[in-house]
Formats: structure tokens, sequence, C-alpha cells
């Protein structure tokens, strides 16, 4: 069974960092693409970043380029999200989710429980 | 970005009944459409990809249909359990997009 678990999730002050990770099992990690999407009241569900199974190729959405990172160590399963100049605009439950089939054509087909950030002072 | 917009965003049926929610997209998108529920406080989980196909796991109830920019997701004879949102997605092209929801309520 597939199993995602997100973690990191934290009250942070503008200008601030943080890194989530996604712990996966269930699945062949390293052959699969994955993204981090979150999830607001008022913007709704917003694909943030996604990586190929390698990791060699990343993608990001306009919101967050040069500030977030993806990265992922298929050692230990693990993917990650390391978010930089954060802002309030950035406060969302930040789900991990696992691609189905291509990352050029992306469906997410499993997800983890979702971690909460929160910028704000 | 292709835009999505569902309709309605809410709606009120009975155990039983056949729902159909629509998406519309801002531009073509051929059959990659989605369609995901989620209930509160839990994350999304995959009904249906490439505007037809039933995921894995996922009750015959549901179906899906259309190509372009109209699709549909109908539930034929609505369970308890089926009380939830409902958000379809784009897969043809990055940024990958939802629509805004469709609250099904009893």
């Amino acid at each position: 069974e597939v199993q995602l678990v997100d973690s990191g999730g934290a009250l942070v002050q503008p200008g601030g960092s943080l890194r989530l990770s996604c712990a996966a099992s269930g699945f062949t990690f390293s052959s699969s693409a994955m993204s981090w999407v979150r999830q607001t009241a008022g913007k709704g569900l917003e694909w943030v970043s996604s990586i190929s199974g390698s990791g060699g190729r990343t993608y990001y959405a306009d919101s967050v380029k040069g500030r977030f990172t993806i990265s992922r160590d298929n050692s230990n399963n693990t993917l990650f999200l390391h978010m930089n100049t954060l802002n309030a605009d950035d406060s969302a439950v930040y789900y991990c989710a696992k691609i189905f089939g291509s990352i050029v054509s992306v469906e997410f087909d499993s997800w983890g429980q979702g971690t909460p950030v929160t910028v704000s002072s | 970005d292709i835009q999505m917009t569902q309709s309605p965003s809410s709606l009120s049926a009975s155990v039983g009944d056949r729902v159909s929610i629509t998406c519309r997209t801002s531009q073509s998108i051929n059959r990659l459409l989605n369609w995901y529920q989620q209930k509160p406080g839990k994350a999304p989980r995959l009904l249906i990809y490439g505007a037809s196909n039933l995921h894995s796991g996922v009750p015959s109830r549901f179906s899906g249909s259309g190509s372009g920019t109209d699709f549909t997701l109908t539930i034929d004879s609505l369970q308890p359990e089926d009380f939830s949102t409902y958000y379809c997605q784009q897969s043809y092209g990055s940024p990958w997009t939802f629509g805004q929801g469709t609250k099904v309520e009893i």
C-alpha cells in the first residue's frame, strides 16, 4: 500500500525558511515523479513543484520559483521542499503527492496527509 | 495558465440521487482532465483520470465524460460517503491547475 507521510510544517515569521519532508513507502520511490501541492481556503488547490524520479528534472509554479527548492533522497525514500523568503501568501496546508504516469502530464494518484505552514509575525 | 471553472459551486442532494458536476477549461485540453474527491480534513483522492478512466478502487457509480473544454463528473445513486467536495484538474500543461471545487451536501 502506498503511504506518504508529510512533516515539517510550522509557524514561521515572514522572510523565514522551512523544510518540509515526505516519507514514502509501498512503491518504488526512485521510479516515481513526485510533487508538492498546497491548499488554502481562499485559493483552493495549487500545484507548487514537481521532480522526476531521478531528481534530474524539477519544475516550479511561478509563485514560488526562485524561493522554493524541491529535492529527493532516493536512498531514504524521502521528498523535500525547501522554502525560503516565506510570506503570508505561502500559508497553506502542503501535501506531497505521487504522480501517476509522466511528469509532463500530471495526475496525482496518492497524497500525504498534509502539513500546515503558517507565515505570520 | 489554463483556467478551470466548475459548476455549481455547491449542490444539495439526497442518497440515491444522480448528480452531475461540470468543469470547463479556458482552452482545449483534449481529454487530459482528472477528478478528485476530498473530505474535510483529508487529502484529495484521485477518482478519474483522462476524462473517463476510473482509478483503481473507485466505485463504478462514478463516471466521467467530455473532451476539449467541457467535462462532466457523474455520480449515479449517491451514497452517504459521497458527500464531499469534488475538484477537477487539468494535466494538459504546466502549471497544473485545479477547479475551485464543488461541495456536494445533503
